[in-house]
C-alpha cells in the first residue's frame, strides 16, 4: 500500500512569513494529493488538492506543488496569519480500488503574532 | 447544511468495558470512513463502507474492533474489552461515492482508565 512521509512535524513562523510543508509518497500510481487542516478540537478539513496531471495549484495564500518524478509534493502558505495555526495533513491516493487516501503524520504549524 | 456528526464527543471508560461510538454522515454520502488519531499522531485508517458493498476492514487493529453501518447511513464503531492503548480520538468521515474529498466529523475522544 501507499506510504506517506511528512516533514517537519512542527513548524513555527513569524506572522507574515511563509511556511512550507513537504511530503513524499511511495506508490507511483497515486494520482490525487489532498491537504487537510485540523484546528484544535475539530475534524480535518480539505483546504486544497492537486491531481497528477498538474504541477502546481494556487488558491489565494496557499499553493501546492507536485513533482511526480521525485514523488514529493509540498504545501506553501504565504503571508501567514495567526488563524493559519493548526495541524496540516498531506495525503496521497491509495490504489486500494476505491477513493481511499493514506495520510501523513501531520505538521503542527504555529504562527507567532 | 448539516455536516458529519459524531457522538459522544467524549467518552471515559474503564479498562475491559465495551464502548460504542456513533457517526451520522452527510445525507447523500454513500462512502463512510473511520480513522483513529492517537495523541500527536496522524490519521490511522480503520474501516471503509461504500453502499451495499462489503466493507474494507483491513485497518482494524484487532478483533476487539468492529463496525457496522445500518441502512447505508448511520455507523457504529464498537470496541470490546477496551485497553488503555485504545485511548485516542476516533474520527468519522463521509464522501460521495466517486469523490476523494472526505468530510470529517469532530471526533469522539475516548479515554480508557
Amino acid at each position: 500500500g501507499e506510504n506517506v512521509e511528512q516533514h517537519p512535524s512542527t513548524l513555527s513562523v513569524q506572522e507574515g512569513d511563509s511556511a512550507v510543508i513537504k511530503c513524499t509518497y511511495s506508490d507511483s500510481a497515486s494520482n490525487y494529493f489532498p491537504w487537510y487542516k485540523q484546528e484544535l478540537g475539530k475534524g480535518p478539513q480539505l483546504i486544497i488538492d492537486i491531481r497528477s496531471n498538474v504541477g502546481e495549484k494556487k488558491d489565494q495564500r496557499i499553493a501546492v506543488t507536485l513533482n511526480k518524478t521525485a514523488k514529493h509534493f509540498s504545501l506553501h502558505i504565504t503571508e501567514t496569519q495567526p488563524e493559519d495555526s493548526a495541524v496540516y495533513f498531506c495525503a496521497a491516493s491509495d490504489s486500494g480500488g476505491y477513493q481511499k487516501v493514506t495520510f501523513g503524520t501531520g505538521t503542527k504549524l504555529q504562527v507567532i503574532p | 447544511g448539516a455536516g458529519v456528526s459524531q457522538s459522544p464527543s467524549n467518552k471515559v471508560t474503564e479498562k475491559g468495558k465495551d464502548v460504542e461510538l456513533r457517526c451520522d454522515p452527510i445525507s447523500g454520502h454513500t462512502a463512510l470512513y473511520w480513522y483513529r488519531q492517537s495523541l500527536g499522531q496522524g490519521l490511522e485508517f480503520l474501516i471503509y463502507f461504500q453502499g451495499n458493498s462489503a466493507p474494507d476492514k483491513s485497518g482494524l487493529p484487532s478483533d476487539r474492533f468492529s463496525a457496522e453501518r445500518t441502512g447505508g447511513s448511520v455507523s457504529t464503531l464498537t470496541i470490546q474489552r477496551t485497553q488503555q492503548e485504545d485511548s485516542a480520538v476516533y474520527l468519522c468521515a463521509s464522501s460521495f461515492a466517486d469523490s476523494y474529498e472526505q468530510y470529517f466529523g469532530p471526533g469522539t475522544r475516548l479515554t480508557v482508565t
